[in-house]
């Protein structure tokens, strides 16, 4: 089983569209979550963190379910920009910068 | 402000050869990372230098790779000898502070290797 596991998609919506995305992972002794954004071929760039309390940021919103150990983002009223490749990573506690990364999820918006 | 940077951007090789990575961080930042994403798969943990220490190096795959950080500036990976499944792109990050943090490492476009 993956540590990380995300629906690879692609999810291709129109502009204006909500689009949520989930991840879930495997090793409960996983302590700091994220999401990142990665163009194609391009780098992973840090696109937010998601705290237990859930975190908003613009048109994205993060949440966190630790019972569950199920992460998720929404993006709502999407662009063309949003195009890209969402990240879902951890980190384990005192693993340094060790992020265990999904395969990511494809997302493709269209005018 | 200068992004971390790697060369080549692209290198393709036959089995058997060698090759060597390159990755500038970004100024002043003492934690650099080594990652790899073999085609269709995620993207894994290599290994972790602070400074020219080697922190973990727990997701190298065999002893055919080796990585360096002479200084604690640039770093170096190196595959020797190449097999076919070492084809995929190997992104460099650097941060400040452990990644542990703020999770926010900042990549390098990384360095697509192919071997044929």
């Amino acid at each position: 089983r993956k540590e990380v596991e995300q629906d690879p998609g692609p999810f291709n919506v129109p502009e204006g569209a909500t689009v949520a995305f989930n991840c879930t992972y495997s090793n409960s002794a996983s302590q700091s979550f994220f999401w990142y954004r990665q163009d194609c071929r391009k780098e992973p760039k840090l696109l937010m963190s998601v705290y237990s309390s859930g975190n908003e940021d613009g048109r994205f919103t993060a949440q966190l379910n630790r019972a569950s150990q199920y992460i998720s983002l929404l993006i709502r009223d999407s662009k063309l920009s949003d195009s890209a490749t969402y990240l879902c990573v951890v980190n384990m506690e005192n693993q340094g910068g060790k992020l265990i990364f999904g395969q990511g999820t494809e997302l493709s918006v269209k005018p | 402000e200068a992004g971390v940077t790697q060369f080549p951007s692209h290198s393709v090789i036959e089995k058997g050869q060698t090759v060597t990575l390159r990755c500038d961080p970004i100024s002043g930042h003492d934690n650099l990372y080594w990652y790899r994403r073999v085609m269709g798969k995620e993207i894994k943990f290599l290994l972790h230098f602070v400074k020219e220490s080697k922190q973990d190096e727990s997701g190298m795959p065999n002893n055919r790779f080796l990585a360096e950080r002479t200084g604690g500036t640039y770093s170096t990976l190196k595959v020797q000898p190449a097999e076919l499944e070492d084809s995929g792109v190997y992104f460099c990050a650097s941060s400040q502070r452990p990644g542990s943090s703020t999770g926010e490492l900042f990549f390098g476009e990384g360095s697509r290797l192919t071997v044929l």
